[in-house]
C-alpha cells in the first residue's frame, strides 16, 4: 500500500515551458486535492477534485489546470510555467465523510 | 476575509507542555484539524475538531471554541521528534477543502 504517490520529485523548468505533475493514490479516495506551499506560508490550494470526472478551483487556481481521468489519478499542468510558479506542490487524498486528508512527498518545483 | 492566526514560533523544553493557539476567521466551518509537518517532510495528519471540547489522542490533545473561533493544540511530554511545524487548519464546507493558517515552529531544547 503506497499511499500517495507523486512524480517528479524535483523539477527545474525555464520560463514558458510546460509540465505536468503526476498524483496516484491507491486508497480508492474520491477526493483529491492540489496544493502549494511556499517558504514560511501554509498551504495553498490550486484545485482538487470530488470525483473521478470532475474537477474545481481552489484559492489560487491562475496559471494551473488539472484532470482526474482516472479516480486514483490527479495531474496537474502547468501550461506556461513563471518565476512565480516556484513552490513545493503536495497533492492529497481524502475519502468522503472523513477529515483526514492524506499527502504525497511533494514535487519542489524550480522555474528560472 | 478569510484568515487563520497562529504564533510563527514557539520554544519549549524537553519533557515539557507546550500550547499552539490557533484563531480563525473563515466564511464556513465545519472542523478545526491540526497537521504536523517535518522539515522537508509531508503533512500528516494530527486530530480534528467539530464541536467544542477537548480531544486527546496519546500525548497530543486539540481543543475547540467554536463561539470565539478559537482551538489549541497542546503537546505533552515533549520529545526531540516532536520538533517540526504544526498548521492549524479550517473545512470550510462538506468537501472538506481545508484553509491553512502559516504554521507554528515549534523548536524543542534539551
Amino acid at each position: 500500500n503506497a499511499g500517495v504517490t507523486q512524480t517528479p520529485k524535483f523539477r527545474v523548468l525555464k520560463t514558458g515551458q510546460s509540465m505536468t505533475l503526476l498524483c496516484a493514490q491507491d486508497m480508492n479516495h474520491e477526493y483529491m486535492y492540489w496544493y502549494r506551499q511556499d517558504p514560511g506560508m501554509g498551504l495553498r490550494l490550486i484545485h482538487y477534485s470530488v470525483g473521478e470526472g470532475t474537477t474545481a478551483k481552489g484559492e489560487v487556481p491562475d496559471g494551473y489546470n488539472v484532470s482526474r481521468l482516472k479516480k486514483q489519478n490527479f495531474l496537474l499542468g502547468l501550461e506556461s510555467a513563471a518565476p512565480s510558479q516556484t513552490s513545493v506542490y503536495f497533492c492529497a487524498s481524502s475519502t468522503r465523510g472523513e477529515p483526514t486528508q492524506y499527502f504525497g512527498p511533494g514535487t519542489r518545483l524550480l522555474v528560472l | 476575509g478569510q484568515s487563520l492566526e497562529q504564533p510563527s514560533e514557539v520554544t519549549a523544553v524537553e519533557g515539557a507542555i507546550v500550547q499552539i493557539n490557533c484563531t480563525y476567521q473563515t466564511s464556513g466551518f465545519y472542523g478545526l484539524s491540526w497537521y504536523q509537518q517535518h522539515d522537508g517532510g509531508a503533512p500528516t495528519f494530527l486530530s480534528y475538531n467539530a464541536l467544542d471540547g477537548l480531544e486527546e489522542t496519546g500525548r497530543f490533545s486539540s481543543f475547540l471554541s467554536r463561539s470565539d473561533s478559537y482551538g489549541y493544540l497542546l503537546l505533552q511530554e515533549l520529545q526531540m521528534k516532536d520538533s517540526a511545524s504544526y498548521f492549524c487548519a479550517v473545512n470550510e464546507d462538506s468537501n472538506y477543502q481545508l484553509i491553512w493558517g502559516a504554521g507554528t515552529k515549534l523548536i524543542i531544547k534539551p
